[in-house]
């Protein structure tokens, strides 16, 4: 059962917008920054979103995360083909003093 | 450039025990927190352990107790001895380096682990 909550599966056209979000506590979320990354088969996941929403070198500005309170949420503008892969949120848990992530969430783009 | 590089993974009976390696460059490991991850196969991310610059060192509960995490600063790598090894530690192990208090942002390529008899 991962710590942070995310929606397993999440779907959308070339073209369109889409959410995923990602459901934390006051010891992750709540305190510390939200990471997200991509993930496609058999590969390493790859950060596509740190600290206050800031995107590494190369990453396209159709990507953006925010946060509000406990929950926080990936955006991903004029879908394509290329977008379709698991994505996994990620945070700093006070608690248990290491990161936590998400479920994961596989995107399909129809 | 940072890389990290996994090594020491393979196929080992259930009660075995397994060192992974991880070669850290283009950083040094005691300047950063470096973590172990898993998946499971089919399955999400899972935290298992972190080395914090200091030298502290933090488990996941799943794993407490049997493994352990260490770092060579001299060779600018990260190990983590693997004991009493159960067939739901099966997964792949990723090492990642990340600053102080954030999750990772540098991935290895990871390394297979199969707890199987």
């Amino acid at each position: 059962q991962a710590v942070l909550t995310q929606p397993p599966s999440a779907s959308g056209t070339p073209g369109q917008r889409v959410t995923i979000s990602c459901s934390g506590s006051s010891s992750n979320i709540g305190s510390n920054y939200v990471y997200w990354y991509q993930q496609l088969p058999g590969t390493a996941p790859k950060l596509l979103i740190y600290r206050k929403n800031q995107r590494p070198s190369g990453v396209p500005d159709r990507f953006s995360g925010s946060k509000s309170g406990t929950s926080a949420s990936l955006a991903i503008s004029g879908l394509r083909s290329e977008d379709e892969a698991h994505y996994y949120c990620a945070a700093w848990d006070d608690s248990l003093s290491g990161p936590v992530f998400g479920g994961g969430t596989k995107l399909t783009v129809l | 450039e940072v890389q990290l590089v996994e090594s020491g993974g393979g196929l080992i009976q259930p009660g075995g025990s397994l060192r992974l390696s991880c070669a850290a460059s283009g950083f040094t490991v005691f300047t950063n927190y470096v973590s172990w991850v898993r998946q499971a196969p089919g399955k999400g991310l899972e935290w298992v352990s972190v080395i914090y610059t200091g030298g502290s060192t933090y488990y996941a509960d799943s794993v407490k107790g049997r493994f352990t995490i260490s770092r060579d600063n001299s060779k600018n790598t990260v190990s983590l001895q693997m004991n009493s090894l159960r067939a739901e530690d099966t997964a792949v192990y990723y090492c990642a380096r990340g600053a102080e208090w954030d999750p990772p942002d540098y991935w290895g390529q990871g390394t297979l682990v199969t707890v199987s008899s």
